[in-house]
């Protein structure tokens, strides 16, 4: 089927304004994870959800930053207040159970600019 | 946590053969994976390493030493499209059970003609 998919693929915004980005995984994918890339800089963890389980928030830079995931499908990275340090992009990856040997798959990701 | 060191740049030429190291620290190791992330792309999987030993998919190939703590992606005929980061992701499972990965950096290879 189609692989992950996000929205917007570009999102600007003005300091202080609140974000929504959203993550369509791999039909089938229990695992979702969220990172975020700045520019030379590798993957950060942002938060994993598997399931029916608690989600791993452990990666959150501040709580400005939230995630849920509806149904165990969609997903939505909220982040208030925006700052400009938070402009990166962020990307969503699915794998089928999140364990082991599980591929992530990552969808193209949402470019974030922050003014 | 794991610290992972790749190196940042390298470059090679068309049709020659390279080796990207990937370095690391873990408490609790549970397999080493590469991608390949092509300029305003997504990363896309490559491979995948979880014991000893060299793994081969055609031009691309990964090894894995656990005790030295060692990864390389090993590229070969180089192409000009194979122009991307190559970012090394380590499972550590010593703290808490959790399959998250973390990321290097990555390493920016240019290939020229």
């Amino acid at each position: 089927g189609a692989g992950v998919s996000q929205s917007p693929s570009n999102k600007v915004t003005e300091k202080g304004k609140d974000v929504e980005l959203r993550c369509d995984p791999i039909s089938g994918h229990t695992a979702l994870y969220w990172y975020r890339q700045s520019l030379g800089q590798g993957l950060e963890f942002l938060i994993y959800f598997q399931g029916n389980s608690a989600p791993d928030k452990s990666g959150l830079p501040s709580d400005r930053f939230s995630a849920e995931r509806t149904g165990g499908s969609v997903s939505t990275l909220t982040i208030q207040r925006t700052q400009q340090e938070d402009s990166a992009v962020y990307l969503c990856a699915s794998s089928l159970v999140g364990r082991a040997a599980d591929t992530q798959y990552f969808g193209p990701g949402t470019r974030l600019t922050v003014l | 946590g794991q610290n992972i060191d790749q190196p940042t740049e390298m470059t090679a030429t068309e049709g020659a053969i390279v080796q990207i190291n990937c370095t690391y620290q873990t408490s609790g190791f549970n397999g080493l994976f590469w991608y390949q992330q092509h300029a305003g792309e997504a990363p896309t999987f490559l491979s995948y390493n979880v014991l000893d030993g060299l793994e081969e998919k055609g031009r691309f190939s990964s090894f894995l030493s656990r005790s030295k703590g060692y990864s390389y992606l090993l590229l070969k005929e180089l192409q000009m499209k194979d122009s991307a980061s190559y970012l090394c992701a380590v499972r550590d499972t010593g703290t808490g059970g959790s399959y998250i990965p973390t990321f290097g950096r990555g390493t920016s290879l240019i290939v020229h003609p």
